[in-house]
C-alpha cells in the first residue's frame, strides 16, 4: 500500500486566497483525521470522519475552514479566505481502529503570506 | 492544564546512554496511549503503543504506564544518533498529543 497520500506537498499563497488540500487514506481504513502542526501549539486535531462522515469538528478553528470526505478515498480541507496565521504543517492520518495506531501522510507545508 | 503534557526539552544524552521521556494526561478514562517519533520535516511515525499498567518493551524501546498517576514514559536504551528526534505522546481517545519532546542524542 502507498500509505497515506496528500497533496500538495507545500503551498504557498497570499492572504484571502482560498486554499484547498488534498488527501488520500489508507485503503480500507474507516477513520481519517485533519491535524495542524505549528511549533507554538504542537499537533492539533482539526477535525476526524467516520466512513466520510464527520464525527468531531470541534477543532475546527473557525468557519474558514472547512472539510469534506466524498468517499471513503478521498478528503479535502480548505481554507476560504486564507490568513497568515494559518501557515502551518497540515496532516491527514488514517486508521481502521479508532483507539489503534494512526498512519499519517507527509504533510502539507502551508505559507500565507 | 493541558490535556497532554510534555517537556519541550531539549533533552540531551550522550550515545549509550538511556534517554528518559515523560508525559502526563488529564483524562481519567483514556485507555490508549502511543509514542510516535518525528524526525525533522517529516511526519509523526508510531514506535510503542501501550494499554495496560506496567512495562512494555519493544527492542531498545520500553514504555511505562501508570493510569493511577495518569502517567506514561518511554525509555530508550542505548540511544543513538539516529534517536535524535521529536517524541509525541498520544492518548487516543481524545485523539490528543502533546507537544513533544526533543530528544538530542550527542555522539
Amino acid at each position: 500500500d502507498a500509505g497515506v497520500i496528500q497533496s500538495p506537498r507545500h503551498e504557498v499563497t497570499e492572504m484571502g486566497q482560498e486554499v484547498t488540500l488534498r488527501c488520500k487514506p489508507i485503503s480500507g481504513h474507516d477513520y481519517l483525521f485533519w491535524y495542524r502542526q505549528t511549533m507554538m501549539r504542537g499537533l492539533e486535531l482539526l477535525i476526524y470522519f467516520n466512513n466520510n462522515v464527520p464525527i468531531d469538528d470541534s477543532g475546527m478553528p473557525e468557519d474558514r475552514f472547512s472539510a469534506k470526505m466524498p468517499n471513503a478515498s478521498f478528503s479535502t480541507l480548505k481554507i476560504q479566505p486564507s490568513e497568515p496565521r494559518d501557515s502551518a504543517v497540515y496532516f491527514c492520518a488514517s486508521t481502521d481502529v479508532l483507539s489503534d495506531e494512526q498512519f499519517f501522510g507527509p504533510g502539507t507545508r502551508l505559507t500565507v503570506l | 492544564q493541558k490535556e497532554v503534557e510534555q517537556n519541550s526539552g531539549p533533552l540531551s544524552v550522550p550515545e549509550g546512554a538511556i534517554a528518559s521521556l515523560n508525559c502526563t494526561y488529564s483524562d481519567r478514562v483514556s485507555q490508549s496511549f502511543f509514542w510516535y517519533r518525528q524526525y525533522s520535516g517529516k511526519s509523526p511515525e508510531l514506535i510503542m503503543s501501550i494499554y495496560s499498567n506496567g512495562d512494555k518493551e519493544d527492542g531498545r524501546f520500553t514504555a511505562q504506564l501508570n493510569k493511577a498517576s495518569q502517567y506514561v514514559s518511554l525509555l530508550i536504551r542505548d540511544s543513538q544518533p539516529s534517536d535524535s528526534a521529536t517524541y509525541l505522546c498520544a492518548v487516543a481517545e481524545k485523539l490528543t498529543f502533546g507537544t513533544g519532546t526533543k530528544l538530542q542524542v550527542i555522539p
